[in-house]
């Protein structure tokens, strides 16, 4: 079966300390994509890669880093910066930018 | 800046009615508007792509259509069944940053 995971499913970190949320793919997509989530709003963007080895900030990149090291895995860690970082996290993938995007099951982060 | 901006006022309609959600999208001209369902705590799901020169575009019980003048996409769902509550998401996938919408909660009652 073909699809994008993400784990954990939930994540409960202390104040100050990094976490790394994991994404994989197994579609043979170029694209892949960092969202965030809060309650009642959209999906916000804070990093995208078209290609391996190539990630580009979003909208709201700060307090986060990413790398693309394989074409099927994507970690965000959310670091100490984030200064508000209790969120639902989505990773998502797509065969190339701008193409409809498939999305992971998502992971709740939060921070005590 | 761009914007795409969808009712957040919930929609709650009958069963066997046809449910109507908007997507306004402002200071910019999407190339192309996509619609996505989300369930509560999960990940939201494609539904359907429109391009900027299709007017209307459908999928089963789906349409959707692309206004440029109006500035607007509209998303209908047919014969509406308990099962199709859920938020409906519009997004700009077209461009290097993709833009989406809050969101419109259906609610369709048995």
């Amino acid at each position: 079966d073909g699809g994008i995971t993400q784990s954990p499913k939930y994540l409960f970190r202390k104040e100050g300390q990094n976490v790394t949320l994991s994404c994989e793919q197994n579609l043979n997509h170029d694209a892949m994509y960092w969202y965030r989530q809060d309650p009642g709003q959209g999906l916000r963007l804070i990093y995208y890669s078209q290609i391996v080895n190539d990630f580009q900030k979003g909208d709201i990149a700060e307090g986060y880093s990413v790398s693309r090291e394989k074409k099927e895995s994507f970690p965000l860690t959310v670091t100490s910066a984030q200064k508000n970082p209790t969120a639902f996290y989505l990773c998502a993938s797509s065969i190339v930018q701008g193409d409809s995007q498939f999305f992971g099951p998502g992971t709740r982060l939060t921070v005590l | 800046s761009q914007k795409i901006e969808q009712n957040s006022e919930a929609l709650n309609i009958q069963e066997g009615k046809t449910a109507t959600l908007t997507c306004n999208y402002t200071n910019y001209s999407p190339a192309y508007l996509q619609w996505y369902r989300q369930d509560p705590g999960r990940g939201p799901v494609f539904l359907l792509l429109i391009r900027e020169n299709e007017k209307e575009k459908r999928k089963e019980r789906l349409k959707v259509t692309f206004d440029t003048t109006l500035k607007q996409s509209l998303f209908h769902i047919t014969a509406s069944q308990p099962a199709d509550s859920a938020t409906y998401l519009c997004a700009d996938t077209g461009g290097f940053k993709t833009i989406f919408g809050a969101g419109t909660r259906l609610f369709v009652k048995a």
